[in-house]
């Protein structure tokens, strides 16, 4: 079944720390995204990646870091520089950064700072 | 900097009306519009996409239209059902932008049975 997984679904982290977001596509799509939503908001590019090892910022990048060692996995990491990372995290993929692709989401990673 | 505006912010409906969303972007130089579907809690799913030499996509009770001169574009979702009741979210992706797509805040739509 191919497809986007994020994990965890749900996600709680205290004043101070780092969190981990996980996104696993088995689709073979080349380029990967993250995007934070939230309440009654439209979707903001935090970091994209076309390629393995490189990947660029997006509109809201400061606080958040990444990584691409896989073509599979896109991890997104909130550090405590993040002053308000409470939101939905969106993971996307697509064929390619360039052309037409739609980009497919997974199912969000929902994040509380507690 | 584009900007993507969605109309209404919310809408409810009698089960079997005719409904239509509207989606308006302020540069006209795009690549592509998208119409997604998020449902509460959850991840999109693309419903169509235009390309911007296209006027129309339809797909099954859905069909979106485009009309770059001015900006627009629409969602009509024929004999709507309470399934249908979601988050549509419009996204344009400019030309000279390989990976950026900006989203409107959405239109809530309510179907009631």
């Amino acid at each position: 079944d191919g497809g986007i997984t994020q994990s965890p679904k749900y996600l709680f982290r205290k004043e101070g720390q780092n969190v981990t977001l996980s996104c696993e596509q088995n689709l073979n799509h080349d380029a990967m995204y993250w995007y934070r939503q939230d309440p009654g908001q439209g979707l903001r590019l935090i970091y994209y990646s076309q390629i393995v090892n490189d990947f660029q910022k997006g509109d809201i990048a400061e606080g958040y870091s990444v990584s691409r060692e896989k073509k599979e996995s896109f991890p997104l990491t909130v550090t405590s520089a993040q002053k308000n990372p409470t939101a939905f995290y969106l993971c996307a993929s697509s064929m390619e950064g360039l052309g037409p692709d739609t980009q497919y989401f997974g199912p969000g990673t929902r994040l509380t700072v507690l | 900097k584009q900007e993507v505006t969605q109309i209404p912010a919310a809408l409810s409906v009698p089960e079997g009306e005719n409904l239509v969303l509207n989606c308006s972007f302020t540069d006209s130089a795009i690549y592509n519009l998208q119409w997604f579907r998020q449902d509460p809690g959850k991840g999109l799913t693309s419903l169509l996409l235009i390309q911007s030499s296209q006027r129309e996509q339809t797909s099954g009770r859905l069909n979106a239209s485009l009309d770059k001169s001015s900006g627009r574009s629409t969602l009509y979702i024929a004999a709507s059902q309470p399934g249908d009741s979601a988050t549509y979210l419009c996204a344009v992706k400019l030309i000279g932008s390989n990976y950026k797509l900006t989203f409107g805040k959405g239109t809530l739509l309510t179907v009631n049975p």
